[in-house]
């Protein structure tokens, strides 16, 4: 089983439509966690850390259920701008360390 | 804002080559890491250097690999005999006091191996 699984892209949607991505993950020992925006061939960026009180960053709202080790993403109003891959990104301690895994991301493009 | 940077921005080499891959993470940043994304695939997780040593290596981080912070500001990763499939987007990421909070990438160096 894969460490961090995502919906299958990609997702089209109509400019101003509210879309939904989900991710789990398997590693129960996972601390932390994040989405991530990628547009093609550039670096991931932040999107919004996840927590399980739930967070709200204008049009994005992350949750995080730590029980059934599930992550979901909520885009109200799509834009244009949003078009791009959403990475589902979860950190664990490690022995000596720490250790950002990556989802494969799920692709979005938005249309007029 | 303080971001990550990253040299060169391309780099094409043969077979063989070794390359050396340069990053400046933000300046008060205390963590480091190396990411890997072959074209078409997922962001892979390489190292993470903590007080000048790693503290954590992936599977894929084998002996043709290496990382040093020779100096105050730069963090390298050095790739010993270039392999085709070690064609990629190399990422250096950087985070500011605690492993577990969020990181910080830079723009990426796009390593071609003929």
């Amino acid at each position: 089983r894969k460490e961090v699984e995502q919906d299958p892209g990609p997702f089209n949607v109509p400019e101003g439509a509210t879309v939904a991505f989900n991710c789990t993950y398997s590693n129960s020992a996972s601390q932390s966690f994040f989405w991530y925006r990628q547009d093609c061939r550039k670096e991931p960026k932040l999107l919004m850390s996840v927590y399980s009180s739930g967070n709200e960053d204008g049009r994005f709202t992350a949750q995080l259920n730590r029980a059934s080790q599930y992550i979901s993403l909520l885009i109200r109003d799509s834009k244009l701008s949003d078009s791009a891959t959403y990475l589902c990104v979860v950190n664990r301690l490690t022995g000596g360390g720490n250790k950002l895994t990556f989802g494969t991301g799920t692709q979005l493009k938005v249309e007029l | 804002e303080p971001e990550v940077t990253q040299t060169p921005s391309h780099q094409v080499t043969q077979m063989g080559q070794e390359v050396i891959l340069r990053c400046v993470p933000i300046s008060n940043h205390l963590y480091f890491y190396w990411y890997r994304q072959i074209l078409g695939q997922k962001v892979e997780f390489l190292v993470s250097f903590y007080n000048n040593e790693i503290s954590e290596k992936s599977e894929i981080f084998d002996d043709q690999f290496s990382v040093e912070r020779p100096d105050g500001s730069n963090f390298t990763l050095k790739i010993r005999s270039t392999k085709l499939e070690d064609s990629a987007m190399y990422f250096c990421a950087s985070t500011p006091g605690r492993p577990l909070e969020t990181q910080y990438f830079g723009p990426g160096t796009r390593l071609l191996v003929l």
